[in-house]
């Protein structure tokens, strides 16, 4: 069964740089899998913000797009996310998911999730 | 940019139908996706492509998606199928996400 497990710090300084990795679990980063970064706001919706091919190719949300790199290490089977210049409004539980391009096409397996706060 | 739009709450009595829209222009010809979140976890896919379920899903939820709006109707609502839930779709090759539905059951 695979499954995710995202980690890094929890408490991030305004203007500064929020780092996450995923690690995958039970599987590996393979062909037809695209691994995502989603976040959610306290008390607000779902956030979509971007995602991850094995191969190294990218889509990113082009709201955020400016200030976001995801990338991808299949040898250590991890994915990471990097927000930099981060503000209160980057405070949010951050998901990392999978989808399998060739079947469900969807968000079918997803990290617990890790709470980061932006605050001097 | 594309948006999806979704009622903030809808209220069912248990064991009656539960519908959940999600609106966006020309959502019809795009696939639909349905995801449950519980307070305090991870969503978890309800319905994708339109109308799937995935595996382990109850057949109580069912979707369906024409024109401009896409739906999520829980029938036989149960106790536990209070949640919120979002529906999400793809413009181009950018995940969109609708503002979420809390479902109550009362």
């Amino acid at each position: 069964q695979v499954q995710l497990q995202e980690s890094g710090p929890g408490l991030v300084k305004p203007s500064g740089t929020l780092s996450l990795t995923c690690a995958v679990s039970g599987g590996s980063i393979s062909s037809s899998i695209w691994s995502s970064w989603i976040r959610q706001p306290p008390g607000k919706g779902l956030e979509w913000i971007g995602e991850i091919y094995h191969s190294g190719s990218t889509n990113y949300n082009p709201s955020l797009k400016s200030r976001v790199t995801i990338s991808v290490d299949k040898s250590k089977n991890q994915f990471s996310l990097k927000l930099n210049s981060v503000t209160a409004a980057d405070t949010a539980v951050y998901y990392c998911a999978r989808r399998v391009q060739t079947t469900v096409n969807a968000f079918d397996i997803w990290g617990q999730g890790t709470m980061v706060t932006v605050s001097s | 940019s594309y948006e999806l739009t979704q009622p903030p709450s809808v209220s069912v009595s248990p064991g009656q139908t539960a519908s959940i829209t999600c609106s966006g222009d020309k959502l019809g010809d795009k696939y639909a996706y349905w995801y449950q979140q519980m307070p305090g976890q991870s969503p978890v896919l309800v319905i994708y492509q339109d109308r799937k379920r995935p595996s382990g899903i109850p057949e109580r939820f069912s979707g369906s998606n024409s024109g401009n709006t896409a739906t999520l109707t829980i029938s036989g609502t149960q106790a536990m199928d209070e949640a919120d839930y979002y529906c999400q779709a793809w413009d181009s090759s950018t995940v969109v996400f609708g503002g979420g539905t809390k479902l109550t059951v009362l």
